[in-house]
């Protein structure tokens, strides 16, 4: 089992609707939780950052974690064309080591 | 202007000739941290530092090492590449570290091909 897990890609919806991201850990102990952006051959970019179970929102994205299901996901409302990335979980545990998820490409139609 | 930069950028070698890939930032962050991100794999840690002089291993140290010896910079050495170190390397720096969900921020990123 891979530490963490996102759903398979690609992920294709139509402008203007809800796009959901998920992802699945491996460790308890995990502590921090976040989503990177990656626009191909640039950096990736932090889109949210949670670490406390629930809901967190910024603008058009929302984090959710839980961790007793040891869960976390991103939803992005209002999906548009300039969301078209490939999203990156990642998982933290209390010092600095970091695993990210393999990712899941969005592609937001016109 | 806050940036982390990477040098070089884009660097093709042979097996066994050791390269530095040099790495700073000016935002006076104590968290950096190496990575390579290869297709199908996906992004995996190679060494991170919670401060100057404190290094540690993360997913995939094998053939890579680090220094840091002062807070801006944290060169990654490959003392005998190999073509299986043939990536995308980023290099990030951080405030505080990942605790409390402290945000990252990436340099460039160094595309390195070894033959």
């Amino acid at each position: 089992q891979k530490e963490v897990e996102q759903n398979s890609g690609p992920l294709s919806v139509p402008e203007g609707a809800i796009a959901s991201l998920n992802c699945t850990y491996s460790d308890r102990g995990s502590q921090s939780f976040f989503w990177y952006r990656q626009y191909s051959g640039k950096s990736p970019e932090l889109i949210m950052s949670i670490y406390s179970n629930g809901d967190k929102e910024d603008g058009r994205f929302t984090a959710q974690l839980n961790k007793a299901s040891q869960y976390v996901s991103l939803l992005i409302r209002d999906s548009q064309p300039s969301d078209s990335a490939t999203y990156l979980c990642a998982v933290a545990n209390q010092g600095g080591k970091l695993i990210f998820g393999q990712g899941t490409e969005l592609s937001v139609k016109p | 202007e806050a940036q982390v930069t990477q040098n070089p950028r884009y660097l093709i070698t042979v097996t066994g000739k050791k390269l530095t890939v040099t790495c700073s930032q000016n935002m006076n962050h104590e968290y950096m941290s190496w990575y390579r991100q290869d297709p199908g794999l996906g992004l995996r840690q190679i060494y991170y530092s919670m401060n100057v002089e404190v290094t540690d291993k993360g997913d995939v140290p094998e053939g890579y090492k680090v220094s840091r010896k002062e807070k801006r910079n944290f060169p990654l050495i490959l003392e005998s590449p190999s073509p299986n170190q043939t990536s995308l390397y980023f290099c990030a720096s951080g405030l505080n570290g990942l605790a409390g969900g402290g945000e990252q921020y990436f340099g460039p990123g160094t595309r390195l091909t070894v033959t």
